[in-house]
């Protein structure tokens, strides 16, 4: 019962250089989100997804990109990373029915240098 | 705009001692209402929900929390709390319509309890 699966844990860049994080899910899970949660400011929506294919933006999604090209995978890629977004990721999935809460991964600890 | 306001950034409790953590939120319509706890170097984990009913709602680890929908607000209690339950807290809200599930966050309230 993995749950929601993110990779890699931690993983340090240099300023200009692009990356992606990968979150798994294996609960047949609708929607799928990814957050970043700096200090003091909770946890701020980036992107999220409703259905495979489909992506929307959230709160916070400028300098980030999002994929959905399989149901259970949903990536976020920085283009040139820039050290604003030094950050703890977290990704999340939840069922379509209103009202149900989420599941979370374990989160990415980026630093950007 | 939605948003989700904790009074208080840090707590800092003996063990023993009752606590009482604030949330208030702004949104005009109908939401479900989340408590996640977040202990040191992990993910968040649900603590308690509300989704109507009874607005007295309890959860996991002896938490509690009341839905006052006057003064929209939903904050976290707990009679006597334990070293154990030294974490960051983070309220959040769901609007239930039109949000594709979406939450929104608090900043969080750091507890610390000593023994």
């Amino acid at each position: 019962n993995a749950g929601v699966t993110q990779t890699p844990k931690f993983r340090v860049l240099k300023t200009g250089q692009s990356m992606t994080l990968l979150c798994a899910q294996d609960m047949n899970h609708e929607y799928m989100y990814w957050y970043r949660q700096d200090p003091g400011m909770g946890l701020r929506l980036i992107h999220y997804s409703v259905g495979e294919g489909t992506t929307a933006k959230g709160e916070v999604p400028d300098g980030y990109n999002v994929s959905r090209l399989k149901k259970q995978n949903f990536l976020l890629g920085l283009e040139s990373a820039a050290p604003s977004q030094t950050s703890v990721y977290f990704c999340a999935s939840s069922t379509q029915g209103v009202g149900y809460g989420y599941t979370f991964g374990s989160g990415t600890r980026l630093t950007v240098v | 705009a939605q948003s989700v306001s904790q009074h208080n950034h840090h707590v800092i409790l003996s063990e023993a001692a009752s606590l009482e953590l604030g949330c208030n939120y702004s949104y005009g319509g109908t939401v479900n209402l989340f408590w996640y706890v977040q202990y040191p170097g992990q993910h968040l984990q649900l603590l308690l929900k509300y989704f109507s009913g009874d607005p007295l709602v309890k959860g996991i680890k002896g938490f509690e929390a009341e839905f006052i929908k006057s003064k929209f607000s939903f904050n976290l209690r707990k009679p006597s709390v334990q070293w154990s339950d030294t974490a960051e807290y983070f309220c959040a809200v769901m609007p239930k319509s039109g949000g594709y599930n979406k939450l929104i966050f608090g900043a969080g309230t750091r507890l610390a309890v000593h023994p």
